[in-house]
């Protein structure tokens, strides 16, 4: 079946702890993303990459790093920099990362971060 | 102002009811609109993309106002398994396919 897989479902770290999200997809798209999503508010962009070896700094990446060595995967590491990083973490893939229309965004299951 | 715009709702409705959302976007060069739908505690999962001429699937209408910068979605007789957040997506006119999500508006249909 193809799909997106996040990993862990849940993932608890400690203060001053960097903590690494995994993202997986096997639908051979070309571009991933890693979004944050707080109770209230909509999705906000952490991290984007079109092609294999890039990405670019969404609307709130400090304190998030990412690599894209594979096309299959992007992982995003929550530093300790990140002053309040208990979220739910989602990632996401679409067909073609260049500019086109009705290129729809498909999610994986998501990560619920806790800092305790 | 934002980028995307929904009223929260919540919207409480009877099943077999018909409501409609409503959600208003900043930018007028957008070219790609979409609604999601996300179950409590899970991710977004892509209801329908909303074309210029208007789309049904089902009991589900889209429709686009270019003029003023609105989508709407459409849902007739209501069922409880449409119980949900819906988010209005919109891309952005950059080299990326970048989206911006409304903050989504919640849904709850009652027996």
């Amino acid at each position: 079946d193809g799909g997106i897989t996040q990993s862990p479902k849940y993932l608890f770290r400690k203060e001053g702890q960097n903590v690494t999200l995994s993202c997986e997809q096997n639908l051979n798209h070309d571009a991933m993303y890693w979004y944050r999503q707080d109770p209230g508010q909509g999705l906000r962009l952490i991290y984007y990459s079109q092609i294999v070896n890039d990405f670019q700094k969404g609307d709130i990446a400090e304190g998030y790093s990412v690599s894209r060595e594979k096309k299959e995967s992007f992982p995003l590491t929550v530093t300790s920099a990140q002053k309040n990083p208990t979220a739910f973490y989602l990632c996401a893939s679409s067909g073609y990362g260049g500019r086109s229309s009705y290129n729809e965004q498909f999610f994986g299951p998501g990560t619920r971060l806790t800092v305790l | 102002r934002k980028e995307v715009e929904q009223d929260p709702g919540p919207f409480n409705v009877p099943e077999g009811a018909t409501v409609a959302f409503n959600c208003t976007y900043s930018n007028s060069a957008s070219q790609s609109f979409f609604w999601y739908r996300q179950d409590c505690r899970k991710e977004p999962k892509l209801l329908m993309s909303v074309y210029s001429s208007g789309n049904e699937d089902g009991r589900f209408t889209a429709q686009l106002n270019r003029a003023s910068q609105y989508i709407s979605l459409l849902i007739r007789d209501s069922k409880l398994s449409d119980s949900a957040t819906y988010l209005c997506v919109v891309n952005f006119p950059t080299g990326a396919n970048n989206l911006f999500f409304g903050t989504g508006t919640r849904l709850t249909v009652i027996p």
